[in-house]
């Protein structure tokens, strides 16, 4: 158990609808983070807040956004959505931020849109 | 840019014997690597980090990597494999990105490990 805690484990959705996603990172840890699981695209870094800040983007679509709350726990909203946004979203956490600071995974999100 | 590249997409071992997952990088200076493992239906679980200290790196579960800057390699080895290593194995470089200098993790494709009884 990495003490990342993601909600809900699954979601199914239509195309066309929004849905948030939940993070609670471990606890002390101030960055967190973003990532798109799919069969075509692999593992990709969305976004990152440290301590309530976005502090760098990926490959994050302009439908998608996130932020991070005072109490560090972190939301990701996916709006317009289509049958390509079906994936496993995960959260990480770490520290601080910088590259020596490993990362520490959540059990994901599995989105599937119908 | 930083890249990694898993050579092999599925390697299968039987149990008992060594195990052998490669990964090349590409960086313009010395990076920081990662060997991070995924279990089915579970997240990403941390191996072992390589942050230009030794360059034999242990991690857990008896998996070690070593990184040899002259061949741009950090393959990740163990001498004997269990039953329960087998899982999707994710080589990872930790990318400087010069438009907001901020790190971000670049994974490679993935190594599926099937390990046979």
């Amino acid at each position: 158990d990495s003490g990342v805690t993601q909600t809900p484990k699954h979601l199914i959705t239509a195309t066309g609808q929004r849905v948030t996603l939940r993070c609670s990172p471990r606890s002390g840890d101030l960055s967190v983070y973003w990532y798109q699981q799919s069969l075509d695209q692999g593992l990709q870094f969305l976004i990152q807040y440290y301590n309530g800040e976005e502090r760098a983007k990926g490959n994050i679509l302009e439908r998608f956004s996130a932020q991070q709350f005072p109490d560090l726990h972190s939301e990701l909203n996916l709006s317009s959505l289509e049958l390509g946004d079906s994936a496993l979203y995960f959260c990480a956490s770490s520290p601080r931020t910088g590259d020596v600071y490993e990362q520490y995974f959540g059990p994901g999100t599995r989105l599937t849109v119908t | 840019a930083q890249s990694v590249t898993q050579l092999d997409s599925h390697v299968s071992v039987s149990e008992g014997t060594p195990v052998l997952l490669r990964c090349n990088y590409s960086s313009s200076y010395s990076p920081s690597l990662f060997w991070y493992v995924q279990h089915p239906n579970k997240g990403l679980q941390l191996l072992l980090k390589y942050t230009s200290a030794a360059t034999l790196v242990k991690g857990i579960n008896g998996f070690e990597a070593e990184f040899k800057k002259s061949e741009t390699s950090f393959h990740l080895t163990k001498p004997s494999a269990h039953m329960s290593d087998a899982a999707e194995y994710f080589c990872v470089v930790s990318a400087l990105s010069s438009m907001d200098s901020s790190y971000k993790l670049i994974f490679g494709s993935g190594t599926r490990l099937l390990v046979r009884p």
